[in-house]
């Protein structure tokens, strides 16, 4: 079964300080992978996504996470994080059948929660 | 353009009863799955409806159940409520057969 692993549960940064949120997956074929974010009493956005192309995707707030095929991994980064990044953080995953188009079933991990200290 | 809506937004329920919950796509998304968030079990996929016909289903027992109409307006209903069944449960919708998923602001769902 397909299964998304999140390594940090919980990682505490001061402003400015560079983060790193480790993806994993488990999955032999095609994927389309996915980071959402949840802000407190907010519902879940899109942070970025990959579908196929340049390994290296940008996201909005100045996200970026890259997809590694032989690791598969898919780690969320950002160079200087502020106190606004605060929130809980989810990799996702969808299958994509050969010859098919994704399922539209996402696997998420069990999600990271950041806080940024001021 | 408006977001996925659901409704209602918070919801008591007893022990035994059933429960229906709606969720309004993004105007022209004709994909719509929902989700059960627990803070013990996370994000978990219950079912996806493309063009009125169940496409994927997850792993929950069946009790749960949904639909899809003609609008792509979508009803998810659970019966024999249990107190397991308290959670958070999230509407997606997206544009087509490969696109991202946008997520509505959930259904709170307490059983007692």
């Amino acid at each position: 079964a397909q299964s998304v692993s999140q390594h940090n549960h919980h990682v505490i940064l001061s402003e400015a300080a560079s983060l790193e949120l480790g993806c994993n997956y488990s999955y032999g074929g095609t994927v389309n992978l996915f980071w959402y974010v949840q802000y407190p009493g907010q519902h879940l956005q899109l942070l970025l996504k990959y579908f196929s192309g340049d390994p290296l995707v940008k996201g909005i707030k100045g996200f970026e996470a890259e997809f590694i095929k032989s690791k598969f991994s898919f780690n969320l980064r950002k160079p200087s994080v502020q106190w606004s990044d605060t929130a809980e953080y989810f990799c996702a995953v969808t299958s994509v059948p050969h010859g098919s188009s994704n399922t539209g079933k996402l696997i998420f991990g069990q999600g990271t929660t950041l806080q940024v200290k001021p | 353009k408006a977001g996925v809506t659901q409704t209602p937004r918070y919801l008591i329920k007893t022990r035994g009863q059933q429960v229906t919950l709606s969720c309004s796509p993004i105007s022209g998304h004709r994909s719509v799955s929902w989700y059960q968030q627990t803070p013990g079990q996370g994000l978990q996929f219950l079912f996806e409806y493309f063009s009125e016909t169940q496409r994927n289903k997850g792993n929950f027992p069946g009790r749960f159940s949904g639909r899809q109409f003609s609008n792509s307006r979508s009803e998810m209903n659970v019966s024999t409520l249990e107190l397991g069944d308290s959670a958070l449960y999230l509407c997606a919708s997206s544009g087509g057969l490969r696109t991202e998923q946008y997520f509505g602001p959930g259904t709170r769902l307490t059983v007692t």
